[in-house]
């Protein structure tokens, strides 16, 4: 079965430091990759999203880049802040019919100490 | 803000209620999909409504039900509550059915949290 990981359930770094988060997948082939942020009680919302033929794509502090033979992408927050801490998930979504089904690891809680 | 609106933001059920939940999309988004998220868990898909007809649904039970109304907004039935249903619903609303070229942006609502005693 289709199964989606992230690296760790917490990272602790420190203020100005890059935090680098990961997801990995299997048994699945998806047609994009995408980074949520959630904080404590609200809902998802929307940072990245990668397509299977790009290989990096960025957003101000934000990269994410997107290997398919590995099966894995790499998120990096540069230069980061205490506003940064905050759960963030990795989701993937396939072609046609699935198109919509996301697909979500457990996520990652990053705390960024000041 | 997403403009995706949810109620009741908190509710209590006992085992075995039914309850309805809603979910008010952003505004020209013609699809709603619904997700289930346990604590500590990353959210589950449920189902997706496009266009008022059902479309996809992942590995729920017949149990968990839906309606799209013709203005877009939505509901999630649950009937026969267990104490595993005890979770955060989350409606999130797009244009069209999945992630487009160019890029179809999804949007989600802040959910209702749902406990089952």
């Amino acid at each position: 079965s289709q199964k989606i990981e992230q690296n760790s359930e917490a990272l602790n770094i420190q203020e100005g430091k890059t935090a680098t988060l990961t997801c990995n997948y299997t048994n699945y082939s998806p047609a994009y990759l995408q980074w949520y942020r959630q904080d404590p009680g609200r809902g998802p919302v929307f940072l990245l999203l990668i397509r299977e033929n790009e290989k990096e794509k960025r957003k101000e502090r934000l990269k994410v880049t997107f290997d398919t033979t590995l099966k894995q992408s790499l998120f990096h927050i540069t230069a980061s802040q205490p506003a940064d801490s905050a759960t963030y998930l990795c989701a993937l979504e396939g072609y046609g019919g699935s198109q919509g089904n996301l697909i979500f690891g457990k996520g990652t809680k990053l705390s960024v100490k000041p | 803000e997403t403009g995706v609106t949810q109620s009741p933001t908190h509710l209590i059920k006992t085992r075995g209620q039914q309850v309805t939940l809603r979910c008010s999309s952003q505004s020209g988004h013609n699809t709603v999909s619904w997700y289930q998220q346990a604590l500590g868990q990353g959210p589950q898909f449920i189902f997706q409504y496009y266009r008022e007809e059902e479309n996809g649904r992942g590995n729920f039970p017949p149990r968990f039900s839906g309606l799209q109304f013709p203005n877009y907004s939505s509901e999630l039935n649950v009937n026969a509550l267990e104490l595993d249903d005890s979770a955060l619903y989350l409606c999130a609303s797009s244009l069209g059915t999945g992630m487009t070229l160019s890029g179809n942006t999804i949007y989600f609502g802040e959910g209702s949290w749902l406990t089952v005693v």
